[in-house]
């Protein structure tokens, strides 16, 4: 069973430029959240997907933005790079919507860099 | 903004003893989840406690959670060096909620 997969692991960008990152959920979940982690911070909330629409939103520009297929994967866009933007950007995915059980895994991680 | 705080924020044992590692938050919670994050990479999942539940147990790993202090322990026993890495506690308030992080204990377990 796989686990949350990200793509891609490493990343560099030019400021300004636009970026997508990839994420599959575990098996069995439909509910996908992102989260940016900054060193030596801890994540993050940037939003939630479920059912193709975002759910919830953190404090995050509208330079962020989500889709989510049918087949629950998900992407996490950001356009207008800054340097500001560089981080981890984890993927979490949750078993359906409405359980009580809300345990969260999450993927590897993509590495943002931006120069 | 940032729920959890962990304490300390940095622990270094020897390998063999135990770890303890706190965690205080701000409102009321659903669930509590401690994670490990090894070199910046992904969060695995170590351990979710609900609100009405007081300690919990899985392999060396005890849970404590406290809600009228809003306050949690990870006790981490028989520390190896393998559980170098840094500790999340997250909270939720309801189901499908976002997970609000503190900002991580770095555990150093020296050989």
């Amino acid at each position: 069973d796989a686990g949350v997969t990200q793509s891609p692991t490493h990343l560099i960008k030019t400021r300004g430029q636009q970026v997508t990152l990839r994420c599959s959920p575990k098996s069995g979940h439909d509910t996908v959240s992102w989260y940016q982690q900054a060193l030596g911070q801890g994540p993050q909330f940037i939003f939630q997907y479920y059912e193709e629409e975002e759910r919830q939103r953190g404090n995050f520009p509208d330079r962020f933005s989500g889709h989510q297929f049918p087949n629950y994967s998900s992407e996490l866009n950001v356009n207008a790079l800054l340097l500001g933007d560089s981080a981890l950007y984890l993927c979490a995915s949750s078993p359906i919507q409405g359980s009580t059980n809300t345990e969260a895994f999450f993927g590897q991680g993509t590495r943002l860099t931006v120069v | 903004s940032q729920q959890g705080e962990e304490d300390p924020q940095a622990l270094s044992i020897q390998e063999g003893e135990n770890a303890t590692m706190n965690c205080s938050y701000k409102t009321s919670i659903n669930n509590l989840q401690w994670y490990r994050q090894n070199s910046g990479r992904g969060l695995v999942h170590l351990i979710l406690i609900r609100s009405n539940e007081r300690e919990k147990h899985s392999g060396r790993l005890r849970v404590t959670l406290d809600t009228s202090k809003k306050s949690s322990s990870l006790l981490i026993t028989a520390s190896r060096a393998a559980d170098t890495a840094s500790y999340f506690c997250a909270t939720d308030v309801g189901a499908n909620s976002k997970l609000t992080f503190g900002k991580g204990i770095t555990l150093s377990v020296r050989p």
